[in-house]
């Protein structure tokens, strides 16, 4: 089946500081979305992507679906405390199922 | 009450006892999984419902046993569990996979 990689496995930053992380496929992907977890709870959609080359923003995160459909991006401007947690990458895999990455883990020093 | 509930929260249970995980679904979605996420592991789906019929078993044991007796509801039915299958089991709902799936909080299980 599909896989998806997710790099880096996790981040150390200063509070304040951008973020960037990102989701590579064998495979070509029509729907990109991502994903974050907080400690102890289920994962919050972010994200949808449906294009190539598309570019999305939800608040301080900006997505974008590569223009060869087998990546994606994504970015957190001036990171604060909340913004920890483990961040997913997702694809559908049929008509039915979502194939995540492995998660990139962020954690923020005051 | 919206969005995806699951109870409960958390569970210990014996590797003889028989238990249930409960998962409810205030969105009007057709579709609901199960997933389970070990640690350092990415999210493994274990069953997907459509319309209450079962779409999908991705080679799970017959120790878990799914039911759906509506679109709002999914049940997860274990017995004799084995340490290993201690983790975080999630529910999820969706009305369109390209839209997302939606989770609930998830139920940790721990087996002793």
């Amino acid at each position: 089946g599909q896989q998806l990689n997710q790099s880096p496995q996790s981040m150390f930053i200063q509070e304040g500081e951008d973020v960037s992380m990102n989701c590579t496929s064998s495979s070509i992907f029509n729907t990109w979305l991502w994903y974050k977890q907080d400690p102890g709870e289920g994962p919050v959609l972010l994200i949808a992507l449906y294009k190539a080359g598309e570019l999305t923003s939800n608040g301080r995160l900006t997505a974008q679906f590569g223009i060869t459909r087998k990546d994606s991006f994504l970015n957190i401007s001036a990171s604060i405390p909340s913004d920890v947690g483990i961040y997913f990458c997702a694809g559908p895999q049929g008509a039915q199922k979502l194939v995540f990455g492995q998660g990139t883990r962020l954690t923020i020093n005051p | 009450e919206t969005g995806v509930t699951q109870t409960p929260r958390h569970l210990v249970m014996g590797m003889t006892n028989k238990k249930s995980l409960k998962c409810e679904q205030h969105l009007g979605h057709n579709a609901m999984y199960w997933y389970k996420q070990s640690a350092k592991k990415p999210l493994e789906l274990m069953f997907v419902y459509n319309f209450k019929e079962q779409t999908e078993n991705n080679s799970v044991p017959s120790r878990f046993s799914p039911e759906c007796p509506n679109s709002s509801h999914l049940f997860l039915h274990l017995h004799t569990l084995q340490p290993e299958d201690s983790a975080l089991y999630l529910c999820a709902s969706s009305q369109g996979i390209r839209l997302g799936a939606f989770f609930g909080q998830g139920t940790r299980l721990t087996v002793v």
